[in-house]
């Protein structure tokens, strides 16, 4: 069966400071990979995918920058966190042509 | 982009049906109507979908109107483990959540 893994589970970090979240999926091959984040008591909002190594989207400019080194590893960096950068962080996956999504446990990121 | 309405929130009794409705009165011939759920300081989980028929798995059952433009996810004996933020959406590849029924299940 597969499994999305996220980590760290929670990270507190002051605004300047890099950023590094990691997603890896296991079970699979060549998935669709996601990078979602959540303010509190909001919905999704979709900030990069993957439909493959090295291959990148982004749907919202920001100060957040994705890599995917491996088939099965998705990077969610930053070079300098702002304090708007706080929130629920989600990683997902799915299969090329398939809808559903399956979700990651996510990081709570909270920058002071 | 088609959009969907849900309540804010509902209440049920434990062990009792739940009826969740979503309108989608906008919804195009070829979108799919996904369900999921999100229980607190989790990521959402896929709950259920579909296109015209009614569904059932062993979570719920997705009942579709005959004009699309409206369904239920229908959880046929709710638990306390169901207390969670459902949400309902079309085009399963654009995730955009919007903020969902808050169910609260009562003992």
């Amino acid at each position: 069966s597969q499994t999305i893994h996220q980590w760290p589970a929670t990270l507190v970090q002051p605004v300047g400071s890099p950023l590094s979240l990691e997603c890896t999926v296991e079970g699979t091959s060549n998935p669709n990979l996601y990078w979602y984040r959540q303010a509190a008591g909001r919905g999704l909002q979709l900030l990069f995918y993957s439909i493959g190594i090295g291959q990148i989207s982004s749907e919202v400019p920001q100060n957040l920058s994705a890599s995917r080194p491996q088939d099965r590893q998705f990077i969610l960096s930053s070079k300098k966190l702002l304090l708007s950068d706080s929130g629920f962080y989600l990683c997902a996956w799915n299969r090329g042509g398939q809808e559903t999504q399956y979700f990651g446990p996510g990081t709570r990121l909270l920058v002071l | 982009d088609a959009k969907t309405t849900q309540p804010n929130s509902m209440e049920s009794n434990e062990e009792e049906p739940v009826h969740l409705p979503c309108n989608h009165s906008t919804i195009s011939g070829t979108d799919y109507i996904h369900w999921y759920r999100q229980l607190p300081s989790q990521g959402p989980e896929y709950v259920i979908h579909g296109l015209t028929s009614n569904v059932n798995n062993r979570m719920a059952s997705l009942a579709i109107a005959e004009d699309r433009k409206s369904s239920t996810l229908i959880l046929h004996r709710a638990t306390l483990r169901d207390a969670a933020v459902y949400y309902c959406i079309l085009r399963g590849y654009d995730m955009r959540f919007g903020a969902g029924t808050r169910l609260t299940v009562k003992p």
